[in-house]
């Protein structure tokens, strides 16, 4: 399957502070990526839809200003949680869009980054 | 009532037991469908995706009933790699955008 990175795989801030996580497809083109948030023993909940040149399109509930998403190549999207507090602390996980056939596109999903808010 | 729901389990099966899932949606317009297997602490990895006519990949097989409105996922001759989280996903809006249900543990026992 396709290949996405996504880095750093974990970090601790301290409260207040930004974090900036990148997500990259490693031998594809993505023109589509997508931003997921999972809790413990939750499930993946869809942050955005990160688009390459264009906006980020959030999902009802979710601050933009708080989550900037950019997208400034087809192999490079980066989410940064500004002013993260300890409520942020989550496990953040990135998808590329791989289309396939009319019907038949998938998602790949990057290792996630484990982010800690002190 | 939740887009997509799945049972969480666990479910705790002996090796080599045949042992299967199901993912019920909301939206008869759903238009793609997938199952996805996550380890703890892990990324999801795409096991595989579901097309109308089924679809079979060497012990698992997966199915979708249209009319009842649910996917399922069917492992043969378990093995304990095999112990996972099962999570399924759908395109309900047809805009490649998936919800994910909360996923079923599966725990395979020697």
């Amino acid at each position: 399957g396709a290949v996405v990175s996504q880095h750093p795989s974990w970090v601790i801030c301290k409260s207040g502070t930004s974090v900036k996580i990148e997500c990259r497809s490693l031998d594809f083109q993505a023109t589509t990526m997508f931003w997921y948030r999972q809790f413990p023993k939750q499930s993946l909940m869809l942050m955005a839809t990160s688009n390459e040149g264009s906006k980020a399109t959030y999902e009802q509930g979710v601050e933009k200003d708080k989550f900037l998403i950019n997208h400034a190549s087809l192999t490079l999207s980066t989410l940064t949680v500004t002013s993260a507090h300890p409520e942020d602390s989550s496990f953040y996980i990135c998808s590329a869009r791989v289309r396939g056939a009319i019907g038949t596109d998938t998602q790949y999903f990057g290792p996630g980054t484990r982010l800690t808010v002190l | 009532r939740k887009e997509v729901e799945q049972d969480p389990g666990p479910f705790n099966v002996p090796e080599g037991a045949t042992v299967a899932f199901n993912c019920t949606y909301s939206n008869s317009a759903s238009q793609s469908f997938f199952w996805y297997r996550q380890d703890c602490r892990k990324e999801p990895k795409l096991l595989m995706s579901v097309y109308s006519s089924g679809n079979e990949d060497g012990r698992f097989t997966a199915q979708l009933n249209r009319a009842s409105q649910y996917i399922s996922l069917l492992i043969r001759d378990s093995k304990l790699s095999d112990s996972a989280t099962y999570l399924c996903a759908v395109d309900s809006s047809g805009t490649y955008k998936y919800i994910f249900g909360t996923g079923t543990r599966l725990k395979v026992l020697a």
